[in-house]
């Protein structure tokens, strides 16, 4: 069963610095890795997508690694902002069952200004 | 170019009553899910569809809870006899196809007193 975990489960940061939030998974037999932001009360706003072939993918201030055969990726933010304060998800499309994502718990980002 | 809505934004219900909570996705999406977030946590996969049909059912978690999806666009979620424990944020995504980004929406949150 895959399961996805992301550490720290919060994390608060002054504003401009740079920082890295983790996600792991413990099926490497995925389709793709997606990080996702979430504002309080909103939905999901999809960052990034990594396919499974691919090694990184990049968005403005914003860039994600993918690791396959160790199970990890992060993301990388770069000179942190007050506006970038929100839950952050990564989802794992898993290739074997449901072709269902499969979530992390969340990192909750505070930037202080 | 409207995105994922989901109708309505909150629900509230007495323990015991129906609910049908509705989602219209992207125009021209075929691949359909449903999840659902309780407060601190990941979203939870419940039904994929890819069409009409329910493609993956394996995350309803029994059988107070049914989808459908009749003509391969808007999908309702329907609970029968609800209980205090269904109360969550239950979220819709849409998507070209099954590997694709999913696109959600903004959620109904659903309260069972």
């Amino acid at each position: 069963k895959q399961e996805v975990t992301q550490i720290p489960a919060a994390l608060s940061v002054p504003e401009g610095e740079n920082l890295v939030l983790n996600c792991s998974f413990t099926d490497s037999a995925i389709y793709n890795l997606q990080w996702f932001r979430q504002d309080p009360g909103k939905g999901l706003t999809s960052l990034l997508l990594i396919q499974s072939s691919q090694r990184e993918q990049t968005s403005g201030r914003l860039n994600a690694s993918l690791d396959k055969s160790s199970g990890r990726s992060t993301l990388y933010i770069a000179a942190s902002q007050p506006g970038d304060s929100a839950t952050y998800l990564c989802a794992v499309l898993a290739m074997r069952g449901a072709q269902k994502l499969v979530f992390g718990q969340g990192t909750r980002l505070t930037i202080n200004p | 170019g409207a995105g994922v809505s989901q109708t309505p934004s909150n629900k509230v219900t007495e323990k015991g009553k129906y609910v049908e909570l509705r989602c219209d996705p992207i125009s021209g999406h075929t691949a359909l899910y449903w999840y659902r977030q309780s407060l601190g946590q990941g979203p939870e996969f419940l039904i994929y569809f890819q069409g009409t049909g329910a493609a993956d059912d394996s995350g309803l978690p029994n059988d107070r809870f049914f989808a459908v999806r009749p003509e391969g666009s808007v999908s309702t979620l329907k609970i029968q006899r609800t209980e205090r424990g269904d109360s969550a944020v239950y979220l819709c995504a849409s998507g070209l196809a099954e590997t694709d980004t999913q696109y959600f929406g903004p959620g109904t949150r659903l309260t069972v007193l």
